[in-house]
């Protein structure tokens, strides 16, 4: 399983556009790259899933380069409810996902 | 609407009792898992299914045990329960064709004294 790098922490401003990248140098052919959402005292939450290029949803972008070896969760105009731990996993579809310690967001007013 | 729960929320046992955590879940799931999350380690998988009769030993699984004897249940037992089990417990499921898009119960904080 591709092992996944994040930064340990950051922090932002309410309204800002928040950009946490993901290094996984290790990617299989197979592997998507999927970002959940983690507040306190809860379970994670799915957030967006990826395999090349860009994706988009209602709350999130995902954006991988042609190489796949990063990916970048693009939050737009965040909010303090946004303050959470951000997960980057990488794995095959029908295969085991591994969380790493992932990214704490800290949005500030 | 289709959910998943744990229970008990909370648990307070001892060392050296078998403990049992359920999971429920109605979305119908084929794929069921669980994990441990503690400090400094993220979530670890513990142990998973793929569907009825199937389970699947996850990277901690030592002291652990699960059975699928239906599509909705997936309870997680420890058969002797350590100090070192001391944890949040989640479980999760997701569908046949969407296996990274799990859904996660709300936890169980164990403490074993």
């Amino acid at each position: 399983l591709a092992k996944t790098t994040q930064p340990i922490s950051m922090d932002s401003y309410e309204g800002q556009e928040v950009n946490i990248t993901c290094s996984h140098n290790n990617i299989a052919t197979n592997d998507y790259i999927t970002w959940y959402q983690q507040f306190p005292s809860q379970g994670p939450r799915f957030i967006i899933q990826g395999y090349k290029t860009k994706v988009t949803n209602e709350v999130a972008s995902l954006f991988i380069p042609a190489d796949r070896k990063s990916s970048t969760l693009s939050l737009p105009r965040v909010s303090l409810s946004d303050t959470a731990v951000y997960y980057c996993l990488v794995g095959t579809q029908g295969g085991k996902l591994i969380f790493g310690q992932g990214t704490e967001l800290s949005v500030k007013p | 609407d289709a959910e998943i729960t744990q229970s008990p929320r909370h648990k307070i046992t001892e060392t050296g009792r078998q403990v049992t955590l359920a999971c429920h879940q109605t979305w119908n799931h084929n794929n069921m898992f669980w994990y441990r999350q503690d400090l400094g380690h993220g979530l670890r998988l513990i142990h998973y299914s793929y569907g009825v009769q199937d389970t699947n030993k996850g990277e901690v699984s030592d002291g652990y045990s699960v059975s699928r004897s239906n599509t909705e249940d997936l309870p997680l037992t420890l058969e002797s329960a350590a100090s070192s089990q001391t944890s949040v417990y989640f479980c999760a499921s997701s569908g046949q064709n969407s296996y990274n898009e799990q859904f996660f119960g709300p936890g169980t904080r164990l403490t074993v004294l």
